[in-house]
């Protein structure tokens, strides 16, 4: 079993819709969780950053953090289709560790 | 800020040449830098880990005499593939970790160097 959990996708939705994207993880020790976003032959690109349980919302992003269940989730809302892309989500271990222990990726496609 | 650049972007060898990488932080500074491989459509797959001025902790499986790392600065680090062969093609990234202002467990990523070998 892997560590983090993903469903690799691919995700089609219309323009507009309201996304989410989830991860489960196995590892209870993690502590920080991170959403990054891949466009295709570029590196990932930092969008959320949590820490333990609970909800951060950026913009259009919302992540949320369920540690009693080990779920993660990253809410898009109102999707354009310049958010098509893989979306990471990764996990970190606390006490400064350094490894961050990535899912496989979802691919998100937003059709106009 | 917090921005991570890659050189070259894309390379294309032949078999049994090696090729680097370079890794720089350009904002920031970075105690400490990884390097991932990725296969199309799969995740990331951590390599190694290297922290500036020590030798570089690789993952199992991985060849340190055939991926050679080097982090001399806290602002670059290489990452030398030697005597490549068609298999090591793959797209290669880097990240570093910001060493100060609270975000010491965010790492930025580069934006990836892919490598052919013929």
């Amino acid at each position: 079993q892997k560590e983090v959990e993903q469903d690799p996708g691919p995700l089609s939705v219309p323009e507009g819709a309201i996304v989410s994207l989830n991860c489960t993880y196995s590892n209870s020790a993690f502590q920080y969780f991170m959403w990054y976003r891949q466009y295709s032959r570029k590196g990932p690109e930092l969008l959320m950053y949590t820490y333990s349980s609970g909800n951060k919302e950026d913009g259009r992003f919302t992540a949320q953090v369920d540690k009693s269940s080990k779920y993660i989730s990253l809410f898009i809302r109102d999707s354009q289709p310049s958010d098509s892309a893989t979306y990471l989500c990764a996990a970190l271990l606390g006490g400064g560790g350094n490894k961050l222990t990535f899912g496989t990726g979802t691919q998100l496609k937003v059709e106009l | 800020g917090a921005v991570v650049s890659q050189h070259p972007s894309w390379v294309i060898c032949k078999s049994g040449t090696s090729v680097k990488i370079e890794c720089r932080s350009l904002d920031f500074q970075a105690t400490t830098m990884f390097w991932y491989r990725q296969f199309p459509k799969q995740s990331l797959m951590l390599m190694a880990t290297s922290n500036e001025g020590s030798k570089a902790t690789y993952e199992q499986g991985v060849e340190k005499d055939k991926f050679l790392i080097n982090h001399a600065s806290l602002t670059l680090s290489t990452l030398t593939v030697t005597s490549a062969h068609p298999e090591d093609s793959s797209f290669y990234i880097c990240s570093a970790r910001d060493r100060g202002r609270g975000s010491r467990d965010t790492q930025y990523f580069g934006p990836g160097t892919r490598l052919t070998v013929l």
